[in-house]
């Protein structure tokens, strides 16, 4: 069962922090992130695990809420490198295959 | 190889007309999968391949789409008949196929068909 994202997009300027929102409606083990830059192949960015810690890469971090089945990222002081479209996946139980989420669509502006 | 490699890179097609779309993934990487994006939308599952287990062949929006695996490495995309809504970006992806989750895939750039 496919994610569910939000916002859908946002428009930063340089240096403002964003909030990227992952939910889903069954048990989640782990939550993926990966960032798609126009024209380009996504990208992984991290991997939150089940007990795990919050991960970070750069200065962006994430967070996982196993009771509530979601997970946040959270880019902090934005850069223009940060554009592009985030999406969640998450695994099935004992399953390779990564369902994603519809994506959001983060521009940074100078 | 040091990346996964995606052939054509472009293709444009008639409509009613078979297309192959190859993946070559990164050597080792024993789990495959292909996803496919329309234009502005999200990462849509077709199909993944993990070794010598059968495909999970869940994803695939009609039994105009097939997939094989070769050896364990490369993996071919067939179209059948083309329709004008199977325009997207079909994108490729390996992993090493690490079943506790923390499993991270790598994209190739993808292959853009157009039908027109």
């Amino acid at each position: 069962q496919q994610p569910v994202q939000s916002p859908q997009a946002v428009i930063l300027r340089e240096g403002e922090d964003a909030v990227i929102n992952c939910s889903s409606s069954k048990a989640l083990y782990s939550v993926h992130w990966y960032r798609q830059k126009h024209g380009e192949a996504p990208v992984f960015l991290m991997i939150l695990l089940k007990g795990g810690e919050q991960m970070r890469h750069e200065k962006i971090s994430a967070s996982f809420n196993e009771k509530k089945q979601q997970s946040s990222l959270y880019l902090t002081a934005s850069q223009l490198s940060y554009s592009g479209t985030y999406f969640c996946g998450t695994p099935g139980a004992g399953s390779y295959q990564l369902t994603f989420g519809k994506g959001t669509k983060l521009s940074v502006i100078p | 190889g040091a990346g996964v490699s995606q052939s054509p890179s472009n293709k444009v097609t008639e409509k009613g007309k078979d297309v192959e779309l190859r993946c070559d993934p990164i050597s080792g990487h024993t789990a495959l999968y292909w996803y496919r994006q329309s234009l502005g939308q999200g990462l849509e599952f077709l199909i993944y391949f993990q070794g010598n287990s059968a495909p999970d062949k869940s994803g695939l929006p009609s039994d105009r789409f097939s997939a094989e695996r070769t050896g364990g490495s490369v993996s071919t995309l067939t179209i059948q008949r083309t329709q004008q809504e199977d325009s997207a970006v079909y994108l490729c992806a390996s992993s090493r196929g690490i079943r506790s989750g923390a499993n991270v895939l790598t994209f190739g750039a993808g292959s853009r068909l157009t039908v027109l």
